[in-house]
């Protein structure tokens, strides 16, 4: 089975602090994603990245950036922490040769910025 | 414009009973595929079932079957049999194109379930 870990489930970060987020995935995949979920809007696409050192601008990338030093990992950086970034961050990642396989998602992370 | 819409925010089914959950989708390629996920109380997002745009059969995977109505842009998912299992978020995804790039989904809104015993 596929796994996409996310370094943590709970996080509680205050305003102004850089915030880092990880994900790591077993399946070799090519590609993988940032998204953010609140009530009522979905997901929304932070960035993406569909190769090592490689990376892309989702929906909403402002006060994020993004790193993929390594194929399997997928890091989420919020530079100075606002509260409005508190939310539900969901990583995932697909291969990129098949384009009707699905996105496998890991578990989230909750964050909340005081 | 919204290229995945969702307009039920929330639905009841009886237990054992069948379900639709309404998702409607705008693109102008014809190339696209369509994905459902359901989201537990718990935070994970699990695959359900993809339609290809040139699928000619209405995908199938045990109790879920999709009512693909491409003319209309639809893509309702249907679920058989409820369980209470079954009561989760559901989210409708949109693959444009036929790239073998990032292919990155447009998710809507969502709708949430609830089985009822």
């Amino acid at each position: 089975d596929v796994k996409v870990t996310q370094s943590s489930r709970y996080l509680v970060k205050r305003t102004g602090e850089k915030v880092f987020l990880e994900c790591v995935q077993d399946m070799d995949h090519e590609n993988m994603f940032w998204y953010r979920q609140d009530p009522g809007l979905g997901l929304r696409l932070i960035y993406f990245s569909y190769d090592v050192k490689m990376k892309e601008k989702g929906d909403i990338p402002e006060g994020y950036s993004v790193s993929r030093e390594k194929k399997e990992r997928f890091s989420l950086i919020l530079e100075s922490a606002s509260t409005n970034q508190t939310s539900m961050y969901l990583c995932a990642s697909s291969f990129r040769m098949l384009s009707n396989q699905p996105q496998h998602f890991g578990d989230g992370t909750r964050l909340s910025i005081l | 414009a919204q290229k995945i819409t969702q307009t039920q925010p929330g639905m009841f089914v009886q237990e054992k009973e069948a379900v639709t959950l309404d998702c409607t989708y705008d693109t102008s390629d014809p190339s696209y595929g369509l994905f459902w996920y359901k989201q537990p109380s718990s935070g994970e997002m699990i695959f359900l079932i993809y339609q290809g745009s040139y699928d000619q059969q209405n995908a199938t995977e045990g109790r879920y079957s999709l009512n693909f109505q491409k003319a209309r842009k639809s893509a309702n998912l249907v679920i058989s049999a409820s369980q209470l299992g079954d009561s989760a978020m559901y989210f409708c995804a949109m693959r444009e194109g036929d790239q073998t790039g990032a292919n990155n989904l447009f998710f809507g809104t969502g709708t949430r379930l609830t089985v009822i015993p």
